[in-house]
């Protein structure tokens, strides 16, 4: 079965830093997503991507955090200038559409910020 | 502001009964709820939805009921296994568009042998 990958797993960084999270969706999938889930609290919607660019965002995705699908499989999150409030686990999904009950996860990747 | 909550952080059922996850939401404009189920160590899994023309959905041992006059809806499953062991999340938005929608902190199911 098809799945969304994401890289790296955990990724400890010191407050300051860039960090750039990696996902691959599926292949034939056209629409992207970021969530964040900070310990303990929900899983809250950063940002969706189509057509390369962004189509919505929340009002946590503020001028620190973007979005870019650099080639043909690859869908980045890069967060500017990391703060400790950041340190969550941020899932990438994909859909083929744009229907929520057809997105796909992946594992998540746990970034910690010092 | 909790737009989609779920009051009971942790649920503990015995395997082979019914297992009841409820959730209850404030924003009257929602009109499309889904189930997610989440293993540790990976990412959410769509499991069931209903939109707000239906009062409930089946899929195998999965039911999810939707009471909307009462800004409700629960996630039943019959018989319950082990394997269902997780943590549930409900989400709920006004379309069906997975940019928007809004979820609820989980409950975590333990289903005991």
């Amino acid at each position: 079965e098809p799945e969304v990958t994401q890289t790296p797993s955990h990724q400890v960084t010191q407050m300051g830093q860039e960090v750039i999270l990696r996902c691959v969706p599926i292949s034939n999938h056209l629409y992207f997503y970021w969530y964040r889930q900070i310990l303990g609290q929900k899983v809250e919607f950063l940002v969706s991507f189509y057509n390369n660019e962004i189509s919505e965002k929340s009002e946590i995705f503020d001028d620190q955090f973007s979005v870019e699908r650099p080639d043909g499989s690859n869908f980045t999150l890069k967060i500017r200038s990391t703060k400790l409030e950041d340190s969550a686990m941020y899932f990438c999904a994909s859909t083929v559409g744009r229907g929520g009950d057809t997105q796909y996860f992946g594992p998540g990747t746990r970034l910690t910020v010092l | 502001d909790q737009q989609v909550k779920q009051n009971s952080p942790s649920l503990s059922v015995q395997e082979g009964r019914i297992s009841i996850l409820n959730c209850d939401y404030t924003n009257s404009m929602f009109d499309y709820f889904l189930w997610y189920k989440k293993y540790p160590a990976e990412g959410p899994t769509f499991l069931i939805s209903i939109s707000s023309i239906k009062d409930k959905n089946e899929d195998g041992r999965f039911t999810v009921f939707l009471n909307k006059s009462a800004k409700h809806l629960s996630l039943h499953i019959v018989p319950s296994q082990p394997g269902d062991s997780a943590v549930y999340f409900c989400a709920a938005s006004t379309d069906n568009y997975g940019q928007n929608f809004v979820f609820g902190p989980g409950t975590r199911l333990s289903v005991l042998p």
